[in-house]
């Protein structure tokens, strides 16, 4: 089974200044997805970006952009500009493109708070 | 936007009794899960179904529990003797895209 980590159980940001989150993972798999999903109060589960692995290129989303870093089997998502609303919990998770399951393994979650 | 419903919101239950969550997942979609989250913890997966059948289940995916899709919008999960761990926030998912339901929090007392 893959394993997906998040170092990082809270992290703290300025308004308006800039935050990045790790995630490291653990495949022999050349083939998958990764995925940041943002969880507020509410607990619904957002999707904030996805990278697939056979892209060199960063995937980014308005504020929100990744590092990805196949070789070091390392998913960073950094928030730019960060906002109050950005405050949530931040899952990290990682979907294999082997097969017909394409269930999620998810991370343990890194808290953001943005201070105003 | 297309996005995936699930009722009730929540639910309140005493220990040993039966309860169905319903998901209504994407139109098109063709892969469903249920995921499990508990208060402070992970999200984690529990069961993927795909073609009117079970295609991977997880190890938390005992006999009490079992999935359904009994017509073509529905999709139900279904505990049939609640215990007080199963109390958490269960999300319904369906894929291409895994577009993830508000979630059903379920408290068993």
């Amino acid at each position: 089974a893959q394993t997906v980590t998040q170092s990082q159980p809270e992290m703290s940001v300025q308004e308006a200044e800039t935050v990045t989150l790790s995630c490291t993972y653990d495949t022999s798999e050349s083939d998958y997805y990764l995925f940041w999903y943002k969880q507020p109060p509410s607990r619904q589960m957002i999707l904030v970006i996805r990278q697939e692995a056979y892209k060199q290129q960063n995937a980014t989303e308005n504020r929100f952009s990744v590092n990805f870093q196949k070789a070091a089997k390392s998913f960073s998502l950094k928030i730019s500009d960060s906002q109050l609303g950005d405050a949530a919990m931040y899952f990290c998770a990682y979907r294999s493109d082997f097969g017909e399951n394409y269930k999620l393994s998810f991370g343990a979650g890194t808290t953001v708070t943005v201070r105003a | 936007e297309p996005e995936v419903t699930q009722t009730p919101s929540h639910q309140v239950t005493q220990m040993g009794q039966e309860v169905i969550l319903r998901c209504v997942p994407i139109s098109n979609h063709l892969y469903f899960y249920w995921y499990r989250q508990i208060l402070g913890q992970k999200v984690e997966f529990l069961v993927s179904f795909y073609n009117n059948e079970i295609s991977e289940k997880s190890e938390i995916f005992d006999d009490q529990f079992s999935v359904e899709r009994p017509d073509g919008s529905n999709f139900t999960l279904k505990i049939r003797s609640t215990k007080l761990e199963d109390s958490a926030m269960y999300f319904c998912a369906s894929s291409p895209g895994q577009f993830f339901g508000p979630g059903t929090r379920l408290t068993v007392l």
